[in-house]
């Protein structure tokens, strides 16, 4: 089965923090993807990458950064944390692009102070 | 990627089979229906998917209708551990899957 785990379940930070949430999948996908979640507003797509080194903007990619240095990890930034960005953060990996599915994290609710 | 339409509760009672419901009856040819769930708090969950013919497979199984403008998901023997929200998909092959709403289901002792 895949795998896809996220660093943390919770996180508390305070405005103005860097803050790093880190995606590993174990399934040598090709595509990974961060997502954010919030109440009415259904999965927005933040980043996501098709290889290595690669990044390309979702629909909401404003206040975040990622970074893709190895196949399996796929890390978002937040380089100054704002209340705004309180949510939960899911992160996704799929085998390569076409038809297959995506396969969720367990998801990171982070809450900025 | 087209417009899909659920209800947006229903009850089933354990043990018994759960059929979930979809419209997506702006859907074109080369996309494809996915079914996930999402219980409280977790990552949403892949159930399964297809084009035009009917799927199982462990989890549940996904029968389109012949026009392919609708769909249902039946968990056939349900538990309390499908209590969920559960969503229905109408994806090409962009970069991601658009959540709606979904079906919130609960699982009735």
């Amino acid at each position: 089965d895949v795998k896809v785990t996220q660093s943390s379940r919770y996180l508390v930070k305070r405005t103005g923090e860097k803050v790093f949430l880190e995606c590993v999948q174990d399934m040598d996908h090709e595509n990974m993807f961060w997502y954010r979640q919030d109440p009415g507003l259904g999965l927005r797509l933040i980043y996501f990458s098709y290889d290595v080194k690669m990044k390309e903007k979702g629909d909401i990619p404003e206040g975040y950064s990622v970074s893709r240095e190895k196949k399996e990890r796929f890390s978002l930034i937040l380089e100054s944390a704002s209340t705004n960005q309180t949510s939960m953060y899911l992160c996704a990996s799929q085998k390569d692009r076409g038809y297959n599915e995506q396969f969720f994290g367990p998801g990171t609710r982070l809450t900025v102070l | 990627d087209a417009k899909t339409t659920q209800p947006t509760s229903m009850d089933c009672a354990e043990g018994r089979a759960a059929n979930l419901p979809c419209n997506h009856s702006t859907i074109s040819g080369n996309e494809y229906v996915y079914w996930y769930r999402q219980i409280h708090s977790q990552g949403p969950q892949y159930i399964i998917h297809g084009l035009k013919n009917n799927e199982t497979n462990e989890m549940a199984s996904l029968i389109i209708t012949e026009d392919r403008k609708s769909s249902t998901l039946i968990l056939p023997h349900a538990t309390l551990r499908d209590t969920a929200v559960y969503y229905c998909i109408v994806r090409g092959t962009g970069n991601q899957f658009y959540f709606g709403t979904g079906t919130s289901l609960t699982v009735i002792p």
